[in-house]
């Protein structure tokens, strides 16, 4: 499975953007990367995905490399509410099962007021 | 409110107990998934039903023992579970299995094993 390495935690400052920064250098021509967040005491929120282009959506913007070894989750103004741990996973395909997503650590994002 | 429900959402149990997780989506999806996750480790991939089809069983002690009815529908069966087993337990949907679909999550089952 491609693997994707993350900051384990950042820091923002309320009303700031945010870049959460992820390597995937052994990405291969059929993974997408997506992107999840879990706020405390829930379960995971899908936030956005891409392929090759940089994608937006009213969450966040995705930002990937050309290379694609590696991509860029950018919050436009942090609120208090962001505060979450963030995952970036690689959708990767196995034939008798289908995608499924593989967790990491995750980056915890830490929101200041 | 994802659309995807589970219940109870938090659940102590003895040793020698006969517990069942339920989870129950709305949102049409025709894939389904267990995940379990531990303090201070990542979400792990238990199972993955398709088409209400058990796809994976990614290493599962046999104490757990998935079902599905139907699409919609979705349990964990747990017998003489260990203290180790205590965990959130996630469950997800999606439209198939496929690379570019998002998946949806309940708020998950906080299980306690005493």
């Amino acid at each position: 499975d491609a693997k994707t390495t993350q900051p384990n935690s950042m820091e923002s400052n309320e009303e700031e953007p945010v870049h959460l920064p992820c390597n995937h250098s052994t990405i291969s021509g059929t993974d997408y990367i997506h992107w999840y967040r879990q706020l405390p005491s829930q379960g995971p929120e899908y936030v956005i995905h891409g392929l090759t282009s940089n994608v937006n959506n009213r969450m966040a913007s995705l930002a990937i490399a050309e290379d694609r070894k590696s991509s860029t989750l950018i919050l436009h103004r942090a609120t208090l509410r962001d505060a979450a741990v963030y995952y970036c996973i690689l959708r990767d395909v196995e034939e008798t099962s289908g995608s499924r997503l593989t967790f990491g650590e995750g980056t915890q994002l830490t929101v200041n007021p | 409110e994802t659309g995807v429900t589970q219940t109870p959402r938090h659940l102590v149990m003895g040793m020698t107990n006969k517990k069942s997780l339920k989870c129950e989506q709305h949102l049409g999806h025709n894939a389904m998934y267990w995940y379990k996750q531990s303090a201070k480790k990542p979400l792990e991939l238990m199972f993955v039903y398709s088409l209400e089809e058990r796809v994976e069983n990614n290493s599962v002690p046999s104490r757990f023992s998935p079902e599905c009815p139907n699409s919609s529908h979705l349990f964990l069966h747990l017998h003489t579970l260990q203290p180790e087993d205590s965990a959130l337990y996630l469950c997800a949907s999606s439209q198939g299995t496929y690379m570019n679909t998002e998946a949806f999550f309940g708020q998950g089952t906080r299980l306690t094993v005493v």
